[in-house]
């Protein structure tokens, strides 16, 4: 089955430490993946896409993913945490099979503390 | 940089009502998608357009209905409302063939209250 798993429904970290947001898929086919970030009452934001180009992604403030199709993943990380990362983080995939639909992972609750 | 635009931001209606949710792509745009979330889950696709046809069905009810028009505006028309319906109702864009590796923008969502 096509799926995307975010491992951890919730991450506490210190501000300045690094971020790690695990994400995992499943897909008979070359998928495309992405994450989001959903900050409070707000809409959705892309942080950076995978499409079968270089396997380590980088996107906006900071973030970078790498793309491992050994172990189907596709992990968020960050170096150093900011207050104003906390928000949910979604993985999300098109994973093929057919139409262009965006399969959801559940969501990881990041929480910086100072 | 345009963004896409939702209306209304807040809809409050009672059961059994109907409600009309717009989205206006990002200029050039093509393709339409509308995803569902509810309180506490991840979205979940409903519909798609490209080109002014539907180009792909999520988990829509037989309730709900929507379509593109020649602007590439979208409306999603929900009747016969239900409590579980209530959900942040989001549009997103994207420009290209309509396939799995376009990236998708979304709006700032429709909160819909049903009653």
């Amino acid at each position: 089955a096509q799926s995307v798993t975010q491992l951890d429904s919730h991450v506490s970290v210190s501000e300045g430490t690094p971020v790690l947001l695990r994400c995992n898929y499943s897909s008979s086919y070359s998928p495309s993946l992405f994450w989001y970030v959903q900050h409070p009452n707000k809409g959705l934001q892309l942080l950076l896409k995978y499409t079968s180009a270089a396997t380590l992604v980088k996107g906006i403030n900071g973030f970078e993913a790498e793309f491992k199709k050994s172990e189907t993943s596709f992990h968020l990380t960050k170096p150093s945490a900011h207050m104003s990362d906390a928000a949910e983080y979604f993985c999300v995939g098109g994973l093929g099979g057919g139409g262009n639909k965006l399969t959801f992972g559940t969501g990881t609750q990041l929480k910086v503390e100072l | 940089a345009a963004g896409v635009i939702q209306s209304p931001r807040h809809l409050i209606k009672e059961k059994r009502e109907t409600a009309t949710l717009k989205c206006y792509p990002i200029p050039r745009h093509d393709t339409v998608y509308w995803y569902q979330q509810g309180p506490g889950q991840d979205p979940q696709f409903l519909i798609s357009f490209y080109e002014k046809m539907q180009s792909d069905k999520g988990s829509i009810p037989d309730r709900f209905s929507a379509q593109q028009f020649s602007d590439y505006h979208s409306e999603l028309n929900m009747s016969s409302l239900e409590l579980g319906d209530s959900a942040l109702y989001f549009c997103a864009s994207s420009i290209g063939t309509g396939g799995r590796t376009d990236t998708q923008y979304f709006g700032p969502g429709t909160r819909l209250t049903v009653l």
